[in-house]
């Protein structure tokens, strides 16, 4: 079974404090794995898309890189608007019955401060 | 703004009862994904279709069916309601059939069963 592991549950951090959020994963045949940013009450809003081991994007002050077993974002220099919580999934593709294998991490809870 | 709408916001109905989601894609956006999301499954995909037609399926449940319209609207129907069926649930949509391109949310609807 496919598991998604994100830490830390909870960061804090003060404004200028550059960090970086981490997500695990065990899967077999990885796809693409993508890290999706969520304000309270609202819908995940698409950041990033990594295929393959090595890769980097960057947008603003984030930036998603990934290797074989994990991927990371890390965040330079963040801004109170910065406070979301951070999904990332991972794609696996479709198995031989056509269901499709997304499966997101439970989220890292980013607060900063002023 | 995502372009992906959500009706209704909230939604409070009691167990056994029948619901409907709706949602409407962003202009030229033919895939549609159902989600549900709870404070201890997190974010799980539901079911994808693709220009009316199912494409995918994840964990949703037998009670739980969708279609989407030649319009491209979709709905989502829960049945034979469960307390545990209180969750957030949210569309999504992207441009093409396949899971690679970028999936934009709408707000959600929050559904309570009481």
């Amino acid at each position: 079974e496919d598991q998604v592991t994100q830490s830390p549950e909870a960061l804090r951090l003060q404004e200028g404090e550059s960090s970086s959020l981490n997500c695990s994963y065990t899967v077999s045949g990885l796809r693409g794995l993508f890290w999706y940013r969520q304000d309270p009450g609202k819908g995940p809003e698409f950041l990033f898309t990594l295929y393959s081991a090595g890769e980097e994007k960057e947008k603003e002050r984030l930036k998603a890189t990934l290797t074989k077993k994990e991927s990371f974002l890390h965040i330079t220099a963040p801004k109170p608007e910065d406070s979301a919580t951070y999904l990332c999934a991972v794609h696996t593709g479709f198995t031989g019955a056509g269901s499709y294998q997304l499966t997101f991490g439970k989220g890292t809870k980013l607060s900063v401060i002023p | 703004d995502s372009g992906v709408t959500q009706t209704p916001k909230h939604l409070i109905t009691a167990t056994g009862q029948r619901v409907t989601l709706r949602c409407s894609p962003r202009s030229g956006d033919l895939s549609v994904y159902w989600y549900q999301q709870s404070l201890d499954q997190g974010l799980q995909f539901l079911i994808q279709y693709y220009n009316g037609e199912e494409r995918a399926k994840g964990n949703i449940l037998e009670r739980f069916s969708a279609q989407q319209f030649p319009d491209l609207h979709s709905e989502l129907n829960l049945s034979s309601l469960e307390l545990g069926d209180s969750a957030l649930y949210f569309c999504a949509s992207s441009r093409t059939r396949t899971e690679r391109g970028e999936q934009y949310f709408g707000p959600g609807t929050r559904l309570t069963v009481t």
